[in-house]
């Protein structure tokens, strides 16, 4: 059974670091791997999508990587701002079936200080 | 903006009742997928339909349902509705193709009193 941890579950910065939040998830049997945000209360806004045989992709301030043998990805965050403080979600879609659900992490809430 | 629209966006309904969300994929997209996401977790699959058919489901009990129609706008229907329903519930379209990416709407908030 497919299971995704992310870490931390909380993250507080000052503005401008640069940083990083891990995924982890059990099964490399992935399509690919999506990282979203989500403001409080709010829906999902897709960041970045890594595709199963991708190993990084990048979108302005924003790189994912990917390495599916041993289950990670990590996304990084160069310059913060304040307008990141968000939870920052990923979701691995899975292989097995005809279905391509996506299985979640908790989620890091992050929080950028000016 | 994802072009995936939801509706209502917020509800309150009394426990036992019934409930029907709505949402309207994107153009070109023929697989919508729902989740239910309570404060401070991770969403949950409930369901996926693929050109009008359930195709694969959560771990929800069959008071949740769906339907997927012509256009590939979809409903999520709750019977008997529990206060543990309260949550927010996320619908995703996706275009054809295994590795395709998941567009999300702005999330139903449904509450249960």
């Amino acid at each position: 059974k497919q299971e995704v941890t992310q870490i931390p579950a909380a993250l507080s910065v000052p503005e401008g670091e640069n940083l990083v939040l891990n995924c982890s998830f059990t099964d490399s049997a992935i399509y690919n791997l999506q990282w979203f945000r989500q403001d409080p209360g709010k829906g999902l806004t897709s960041l970045l999508l890594i595709q199963s045989s991708q190993r990084e992709q990048t979108s302005g301030r924003l790189n994912a990587s990917l390495d599916k043998s041993s289950g990670r990805s990590t996304l990084y965050i160069a310059a913060s701002q304040p307008g990141d403080s968000a939870t920052y979600l990923c979701a691995v879609s899975s292989s097995a079936g005809n279905n391509r659900k996506l299985i979640w992490g908790l989620g890091t809430s992050l929080a950028v200080n000016p | 903006e994802t072009g995936v629209t939801q509706s209502p966006t917020h509800l309150i309904k009394t426990r036992g009742q019934q409930v029907t969300l709505r949402c309207s994929s994107q153009s070109g997209h023929n697989t919508v997928s729902w989740y239910q996401q309570a404060l401070g977790q991770g969403p949950q699959f409930i369901f996926q339909y693929y050109r009008e058919e359930e195709n694969g489901r959560g771990n929800f009990p069959p008071r949740f349902s769906g339907l997927q129609f012509p256009n590939y706008s979809s409903e999520l229907n709750v019977n008997a509705l529990e206060l543990d329903d309260s949550a927010l519930y996320l619908c995703a379209s996706s275009p054809p193709g295994v590795y395709t990416e998941a567009f999300f709407g702005q999330g139903t908030r449904l509450t249960v009193v």
